[in-house]
């Protein structure tokens, strides 16, 4: 599966919009884009994902560029209960062995009052 | 829905000990998976069991045993508890392991061994 970078932490200011990118430069085909959010020290939540399109959930906005190297999670307006680490992955169905996330270190989101 | 259920929520153990985590789902899921996160680190895949009646090793599967009991249930086992296990354990499981990438979490188990 393909490697994601992602920034170590961010800020945003609560009522705005939080704009999270990751790259992931050597994405394949058939590759999806997956963001999860880890809240304090519970399990992972699934947030959005996709493959190609844009993509809107009453979560959150993902927007993949047109080469696919890189996308951006948008929480439309960022509450203190977005405050959490968020990890983008891409990973894909091989048909055979493990369909395994990667979780890296994913970036902190501290959304301020 | 409970969604994915885990018990116990904690745990100590002392080293050469054993246990078994367990894990249940209620969404008629056909894939479950066993994760452990270290401290500031991401998860890594310990087992998964992509359908009833199949377990197969993910990352890190060394010094742990799973068991697909039923379709609901997914249990790790530690046979001889190391300090290098202390982590929290999360169990997960998706409609279907075409589908792994959309993942349900369960709230964790945190084992510590001494």
């Amino acid at each position: 599966d393909a490697k994601t970078t992602q920034p170590t932490s961010m800020d945003c200011a609560e009522g705005r919009a939080a704009n999270l990118p990751c790259n992931h430069s050597t994405i394949s085909g058939n590759e999806y884009v997956y963001w999860y959010r880890q809240i304090h020290s519970q399990g992972p939540q699934y947030i959005i994902h996709g493959l190609k399109n844009n993509e809107t959930n009453e979560m959150a906005s993902l927007i993949i560029t047109e080469d696919r190297k890189s996308s951006t999670l948008i929480l439309p307006h960022a509450t203190l209960r977005d405050t959490a680490v968020y990890y983008c992955i891409v990973s894909s169905y091989s048909g055979a062995g493990s369909y395994q996330l990667t979780f890296g270190k994913g970036t902190k989101l501290s959304v301020i009052p | 829905n409970a969604g994915v259920t885990q018990t116990p929520k904690f745990q100590v153990l002392k080293t050469g000990q054993s246990m078994t985590l367990q894990c249940a789902q209620d969404m008629n899921h056909n894939s479950m998976y066993w994760y452990r996160q270290d401290p500031g680190m991401g998860l890594r895949l310990i087992y998964y069991s992509a359908s009833e009646g199949t377990t197969d090793k993910g990352e890190v599967p060394n010094g742990y045993n799973v068991s697909r009991l039923n379709k609901r249930e997914f249990s790790l086992r530690l046979e001889s508890a190391a300090p290098s296990q202390t982590s929290v354990y999360f169990c997960a499981s998706s409609a279907n392991y075409a589908d792994g990438g959309l993942q349900f979490f369960g709230p964790g188990t945190r084992l510590t061994v001494l």
